[in-house]
């Protein structure tokens, strides 16, 4: 029930295009999905996050849809750019307990 | 604002031995997670502290413990060191304690254990 399942595991993109990853939880308790994106050699940073009260978030490029009847939340990356080339985690969030469980994470490559 | 710092960036032990990484947090944040991360496991909740107290804990075994300071700089103590804790160590401060406060991630101490 703890558990966040992340797909792909991992994914390459033509320079331009659509990037999607995708998260299940099973857990109801969970009441916040943040996104971290992390770069060789560095620390995950958070990206973007959303709470189960809204569907949608966008922040320029980077879109969380979420799908509170399915338990799913996605990442969606838009122009997809070489830049974006890194591995991408999702996570879920118990925060009355202060407990966050991540996903298994994707490693995204972006082909110019 | 410095970021979070995370000394040393890498150490190799042997089986057996203890290690000891430390965390300095950004200033003015006064809460100190720690997370294992390994191409099986991924990313693992070790432990948080806030105020110098274990807030939370996750699934590891007693041989992982922490510790934080008055000036909120956390140590992670390690004994008894397995092959398998070869791992990259990450430490996150945030401003307060709870899963709502952003994370700020540290760059890492990548640990071998030979």
């Amino acid at each position: 029930q703890q558990q966040v399942k992340q797909s792909p595991q991992s994914l390459i993109v033509q320079k331009g295009g659509i990037s999607i990853i995708n998260c299940a939880y099973e857990n109801t308790a969970f009441d916040y999905f943040p996104w971290y994106q992390q770069f060789p050699g560095k620390g995950p940073a958070l990206l973007i996050a959303i709470r189960p009260d809204v569907s949608e978030k966008k922040e320029g490029r980077f879109t969380i849809s979420f799908n509170k009847s399915a338990k799913q939340f996605s990442l969606h990356i838009m122009d997809s750019q070489p830049g974006d080339s890194a591995t991408y985690f999702c996570a879920a969030v118990y925060s009355s307990a202060s407990k966050i469980i991540f996903g298994s994470g994707t490693r995204l490559s972006i082909r110019p | 604002k410095a970021g979070v710092t995370q000394t040393p960036r890498y150490l190799i032990k042997t089986r057996g031995q203890q290690v000891t990484l430390s965390c300095s947090p950004i200033s003015g944040h006064r809460s100190v997670s720690w997370y294992q991360q390994t191409p099986g496991q991924g990313l693992q909740f070790l432990f948080e502290y806030f105020s110098e107290t274990q807030r939370n804990k996750g699934n590891f075994p007693g041989r992982f413990s922490g510790r934080q300071f008055s000036n909120s700089r956390s140590e992670m103590n390690v004994s008894t060191l397995e092959l398998g804790d070869s791992a990259l160590y990450l430490c996150a401060s945030s401003p307060g304690a709870g899963g709502y406060n952003e994370q700020f991630f540290g760059p890492g101490t990548r640990l071998t254990v030979l």
